[in-house]
């Protein structure tokens, strides 16, 4: 059965940083792009970013608005996907969803872990 | 960024009856579309991939439409667990999601 798993939430200060992984059982991690969806509290959904899979290069893509402070990689050999998050702001607040993507769709998601930015 | 628009807001149906729910793209995103349902709680549950394929377990009431701007799903017989948001996705350009449509009961 395929199953996803974040962790790495919590509260966290303005202008910290914070690593989430995505820990992933029951496919082939590899061979599939891995994406990473938010909800603020109350709001709708927000795609973040994802990684293509190993065969595509491995390359990441982020959002626009928070390319130059949210990275997404990932380790094949542990079948973990992670996000980066540098310089968090209040906004960034929410629940994070990773995601198993098929044909460019999120197939599959983990239950979230919510990310919490405040003094 | 590709900019999602999605109407009406609300829908308020009552079981039995067919909802049709609408997604329009500020550029066009081929046929690059899926849509999701969300309840409270929950993660987000896959329906349609590339406007109009359903994804695996999807009941057939469950069916999308459309290619370049606009796109359709439609529900063609609401049952009480088909109450919840739903969103359309974008894949062609990056990624971003609609504001969602909130299906709830009349």
């Amino acid at each position: 059965e395929v199953h996803l798993a974040e962790s790495g939430g919590g509260l966290v200060q303005p202008g910290r940083s914070l690593r989430l992984s995505c820990m992933t059982s029951g496919f082939t991690f590899g061979d599939y792009n891995v994406a990473w969806v938010r909800q603020a509290p109350g709001k709708g959904l927000e795609w973040v970013g994802f990684i293509r899979a190993t065969r595509y290069g491995a390359t990441p893509e982020s959002a626009a608005s928070l390319e130059d402070r949210f990275t997404v990689s990932r380790d094949d050999s542990k079948a973990i996907g992670y996000l980066d998050m540098n310089r968090l702001k209040t906004e960034d607040t929410g629940v994070y969803f990773c995601v198993k993507e098929r044909e460019g769709a999120g197939e599959k998601w983990g239950q979230g872990t919510l990310v919490t930015v405040s003094s | 960024e590709i900019v999602l628009t999605q109407s009406p807001a609300t829908l308020s149906l009552s079981p039995g009856e067919s909802a049709t729910l609408s997604c329009r793209a500020s550029q066009s995103v081929s046929r690059h579309l899926a849509w999701y349902q969300h309840k409270p709680g929950q993660a987000p549950r896959l329906l349609i991939y590339d406007a109009s394929n359903r994804a695996t377990g999807i009941p057939v009431r469950f069916s999308g439409s459309g290619s370049g701007t606009d796109f359709t799903l439609t529900i063609s017989s609401l049952e009480p667990e088909d109450f919840a948001v739903y969103y359309c996705q974008q894949r062609d350009d990056r990624g971003t999601f609609g504001p969602g449509t909130k299906v709830d009961v009349k």
